[in-house]
């Protein structure tokens, strides 16, 4: 089956723009979470979404924010972006909330996206 | 909180040679444990995984061993090849309480030379 499916793959914007990446998740899955890697920071936890609900939300300023639809697609947004949020955005999907025992969290390949 | 240490990177051995990357976490109660991998330009692929102490996860020839007593789940693989150059990530989930989430180590590069 398709795994988790994230667009677009890349794209550059500019300071102060805003932004707007898809996830969908493998098809049955109702957790969709968000990370956001860089080399000096690793992987860091965005937020996490589950039947439409925020479950979680990581150590972001306002600017983050997330919403998942009733057929379990997913889509974050940064507003005002600066270039520090230049970043691979990972968008992972599971059939359980993410903490729980023995559920394994199967990750896109991820938005880069660069800001100038 | 939970956290999860891998060993520094990175990690260069010759095709052939024996591969080991510590990884050592931090949790109350009974994570599950993950290996995840990066290839080079891509999204993080799960490589295997253990829920249970003394589980040992395994896949292409690599394998963990879930260790409760020493809080560790080392990656190990006999003979590696020039295609498993790729970041690899130590990575624990728990249930219970508001912090549900993926906690990732920091990664470890490994290259591997012909």
């Amino acid at each position: 089956k398709a795994g988790v499916t994230q667009t677009p793959r890349y794209l550059i914007k500019t300071r102060g723009q805003q932004v707007t990446l898809s996830c969908s998740p493998i098809s049955g899955h109702r957790s969709v979470s968000w990370y956001q890697q860089t080399p000096g920071q690793g992987l860091q936890f965005l937020f996490e979404y589950f039947s439409e609900t925020q479950r979680n939300k990581g150590n972001f300023p306002g600017r983050f924010s997330g919403r998942q639809f009733s057929n379990s697609r997913s889509e974050m947004n940064v507003s005002t972006l600066e270039l520090g949020d230049s970043a691979l955005y990972l968008c992972a999907s599971s059939l359980d909330p993410q903490g729980l025992a023995g559920n394994t969290i199967y990750f896109g390949e991820g938005s880069w996206l660069t800001v100038v | 909180g939970d956290s999860v240490t891998q060993m520094e990177g990175p990690v260069t051995l010759s095709e052939e040679a024996f591969l080991t990357i510590n990884c050592t976490y931090t949790a109350t109660g009974y994570p599950s444990l993950f290996w995840y991998v990066q290839y080079p330009g891509e999204g993080l692929q799960l490589l295997l995984k253990a829920t249970k102490a003394d589980d040992k996860g395994s896949n292409k020839g690599f394998e963990a061993t879930y260790r409760k007593e020493t809080t560790s789940f080392h990656l190990e693989k006999g003979s590696v090849q020039v295609s498993d150059s790729a970041v690899y990530f130590c990575a624990l989930s728990r249930g219970g309480g508001s912090n549900y989430k993926l906690t990732f180590g920091k990664g470890t590069l490994l290259t591997v030379n012909p």
